[in-house]
C-alpha cells in the first residue's frame, strides 16, 4: 500500500521560533497533499490543500503567512509554522493522494508540536 | 466546518461483541470513508464506499451507506482488544475537493 512519512515525529521548540515539518510520499507520486491539525481528543481540521507546483489553498481562518506550505515535488510537501506560540501546540498530520481528491488519502504518522 | 457527526462519541464493549458506529452528514457526497486512529498516531484507511453503493465488506468490517438519510454505519464484528481506537468517518462532498471529518467515536474493547 501507499506509504506516507512525516519528519520529525515530535518537536519541542521555544516560543517565537519557526518549525518545519516534512511530508513525503514514499512509493507513489502525490499530486495533492493535505495538512491537518488535531487538538487532543478532537477531530482533524483541514488547514490547507497543496498541489505540486502551485500555491496552497488555505481553509478559512488559517493564516497563510503563519503556516507556510511548499509542495516543490510530487513526493514532498513541507509545512513551516512561523513564529510559533504555545497555542500552535498540536498534532499536525499530512495526507497524500495519487488520484484526485475523490480517491483514498494516505496519512502520515503525524508530528506532535509542543511550543514552550 | 465539520460536516460529519458521529455517534456515539464513546463506546465501550467486551471483547467478542460487535461494535456499531454511526455517521451523519449534511450535503451530497462522492464517497464516504472510514478511518481508524490509534492514540497519538496517524490515520489508517479502513474502507471507502461510493455514493452509488449501499453496503461494503472488508474482513470483520461492514459499512452501510444510506444517501437518502445522509448516514453511514460501521460495524466491527467479533471485536478484539486491538480494535481499541478512535474511528472517524470522512466525506468527500460533491465539488468540494477535500475530505471533511466527523468528530469520531472512541471505541474501547475490554478484554
Amino acid at each position: 500500500g501507499a506509504v506516507v512519512s512525516q519528519h520529525p515525529s515530535r518537536v519541542i521548540c521555544k516560543s517565537g521560533t519557526s518549525v518545519k515539518i516534512e511530508c513525503r510520499s514514499l512509493d507513489f507520486q502525490a499530486t495533492t497533499m493535505f495538512w491537518y491539525r488535531q487538538f487532543p481528543k478532537q477531530s482533524l481540521m483541514l488547514m490547507a490543500t497543496s498541489n505540486e507546483g502551485s500555491k496552497a489553498t488555505y481553509e478559512q481562518g488559517v493564516e497563510k503567512d503563519k503556516f507556510l506550505i511548499n509542495h516543490a515535488s510530487l513526493t514532498l510537501s513541507t509545512l513551516t509554522v512561523t513564529s510559533a506560540h504555545p497555542e500552535d501546540s498540536s498534532f499536525y498530520i499530512c495526507s497524500a493522494t495519487h488520484g484526485g481528491p475523490q480517491e483514498t488519502q494516505y496519512f502520515g504518522p503525524g508530528t506532535r508540536l509542543l511550543v514552550l | 466546518s465539520q460536516q460529519g457527526e458521529e455517534d456515539p462519541q464513546a463506546l465501550s464493549i467486551q471483547e467478542g461483541e460487535n461494535a456499531t458506529m454511526n455517521c451523519s452528514y449534511k450535503t451530497s457526497i462522492n464517497n464516504l470513508q472510514w478511518y481508524r486512529q490509534n492514540s497519538g498516531r496517524g490515520l489508517v484507511h479502513l474502507i471507502l464506499i461510493r455514493s452509488n453503493e449501499r453496503e461494503k465488506h472488508s474482513g470483520r468490517l461492514r459499512v452501510t451507506l444510506d444517501t437518502s438519510k445522509k448516514s453511514s454505519s460501521l460495524l466491527i464484528t467479533a471485536s478484539r482488544a486491538a480494535d481499541t481506537a478512535s474511528y472517524f468517518c470522512a466525506t468527500d462532498a460533491l465539488g468540494a475537493q477535500k475530505l471533511v471529518f466527523g468528530q469520531g467515536t472512541r471505541l474501547t474493547i475490554n478484554p
